[in-house]
């Protein structure tokens, strides 16, 4: 069955940066995409941005833009997301998910990653 | 980016009560149109896609409409398990948006 797991959750000073890595498992990783989703405590989801899992083409949120990079490792079917100068309002669960389909949804989650971002 | 919005922001039913959530577009986004349940401490689920198709294994209670900006997830008969948030997304734009929510608790 199709999995996607996630690193462990993390403890960044406020200007530091993360890498979260989602593992996929149980489908041809080339043949869909990946995005990213985050949720700060107690609010609603953020779209974060999307990776193509055939050609690594990104497509990022504007508000994100020049702050997070979305990789691939193909050989190993693992997506990664990066979140730099990172500040107090990054504390969030972040998750990965696949899309995919005519009209594009995200059809398996990983488990989420804890963030908190703390001086 | 499309904004997209959801009401009410909460809603308290009963079991058995039939339940409708709105999400209207800040413009069209056709049928592209997906609706996600989250329970405390779970990720998301996917319910329906494409406006109005059920996800393999989702109960039929649950159902999509609409078109163009505005859309509607209808429970037909509220059960235990549905407590729960329930979100819109928007996939017409490559920018994803979604709503900001609907909490559905017991009343």
């Amino acid at each position: 069955q199709v999995q996607l797991v996630q690193s462990g959750a993390e403890v960044k000073k406020p200007g530091a940066s993360v890498k979260v890595s989602c593992k996929a498992s149980g489908y041809r990783f080339t043949s869909y995409s990946i995005s990213w989703v985050r949720q700060a405590p107690g609010q609603g989801l953020e779209w974060m941005g999307w990776i193509s899992g055939y050609t690594g083409e990104t497509i990022y949120a504007q508000r994100l833009v020049g702050r997070v990079t979305m990789t691939t490792d193909t050989s190993t079917g693992t997506a990664y997301m990066e979140l730099r100068s990172l500040r107090s309002n990054d504390t969030a669960v972040y998750y990965c998910a696949r899309e995919g389909g005519t009209y594009p949804n995200f059809d398996s989650w990983g488990q989420g990653t804890l963030v908190t971002v703390s001086s | 980016d499309i904004q997209m919005t959801q009401s009410p922001s909460s809603l308290s039913a009963s079991v058995g009560d039939r339940v409708t959530i709105t999400c209207r577009a800040s413009q069209s986004i056709g049928s592209y149109l997906t609706w996600y349940q989250q329970k405390p401490g779970k990720a998301p689920k996917l319910l329906i896609f494409a406006t109005s198709t059920l996800q393999t294994g989702v109960p039929s209670r649950f159902s999509g409409s609409g078109s163009g900006t505005d859309f509607t997830l209808t429970i037909s008969s509220l059960q235990p398990e549905d407590f729960a948030t329930y979100y819109c997304q928007q996939s017409y734009s490559t920018l994803n948006t979604f709503g900001q929510g609907t909490k559905v608790d017991i009343k």
